[in-house]
């Protein structure tokens, strides 16, 4: 069964651009969270999306927005990036058990990298 | 509000020792969900355990055991004869018991743990 997969492993983007993140939940899995993770502030929630819904979010500012397709693969879009925005992000997927989430797994993540 | 706190920045131990990495955590919740990640330098996050605030018996899965107490909110995880695979940072993490809010992890800041042969 494949995991959860993330595209691209790398990027290298300027301040101000805007950059798109993908995630491919394991197949049957309907939950995907985004989390980023920097030195300073370690892991931190995003958001989550359920059957296409925001469902959950962080405290992160509008420029962090995401989306789910039909088939729960998972975008997320940081706009006019800064240089904070440097980070690990990572994506998780989860099924729903009786209305709860079962664990998280998660995806390798792609490297943010804003010069 | 909710915290989860790992209060040990970095551990350091010998190939074989045990060593036991610290987790305490606050909700107000009665209902919520515990876990413990492991991350290699790969950049995975790996699950190893999800346990619920109904459940506080301890688990033994090989050379890895886990400590639930409710009393202290305190989710311990102890590695018996560590190995140097073992080396990675481990996260301890928390969800709330609500459907719309267990997709949601807070998680602690992490343990360094290095195991050196």
């Amino acid at each position: 069964k494949a995991g959860v997969t993330q595209t691209p492993r790398y990027l290298i983007k300027t301040r101000g651009q805007q950059v798109t993140l993908s995630c491919s939940p394991i197949s049957g899995h309907r939950s995907v969270s985004w989390y980023q993770q920097t030195p300073g502030q370690g892991l931190q929630f995003l958001f989550e999306y359920f059957s296409e819904t925001q469902r959950n979010k962080g405290n992160f500012p509008g420029r962090f927005s995401g989306r789910q397709f039909s088939n729960s693969r998972s975008e997320m879009n940081v706009s006019t990036l800064e240089l904070g925005d440097s980070a690990l992000y990572l994506c998780a997927s989860s099924l729903e058990r009786g209305g709860v989430n079962t664990e998280a797994f998660f995806g390798q993540g792609t490297r943010l990298t804003v010069v | 509000a909710q915290k989860v706190t790992q209060a040990q920045t970095e551990i350091s131990v010998v190939e074989k020792e045990d060593v036991t990495l610290d987790c305490v955590y606050e909700t107000r919740d009665t209902t919520y969900y515990l876990f413990w990640y492991k991350q290699p330098p790969s950049g995975e996050l790996v699950f190893l355990i999800r346990r619920n605030s109904f459940d506080e018996q301890n688990e033994i899965s090989g050379r890895y055991s886990w400590n639930f107490q409710k009393s202290t909110s305190s989710f311990n995880f102890t590695i018996t004869a560590s190995q140097v695979v073992d080396s990675a940072v481990y996260f301890c993490a928390l969800s709330e018991g609500y459907s719309s809010n267990t997709g949601k992890l807070i998680f602690g800041q992490g343990t360094t743990l290095q195991v050196k042969p």
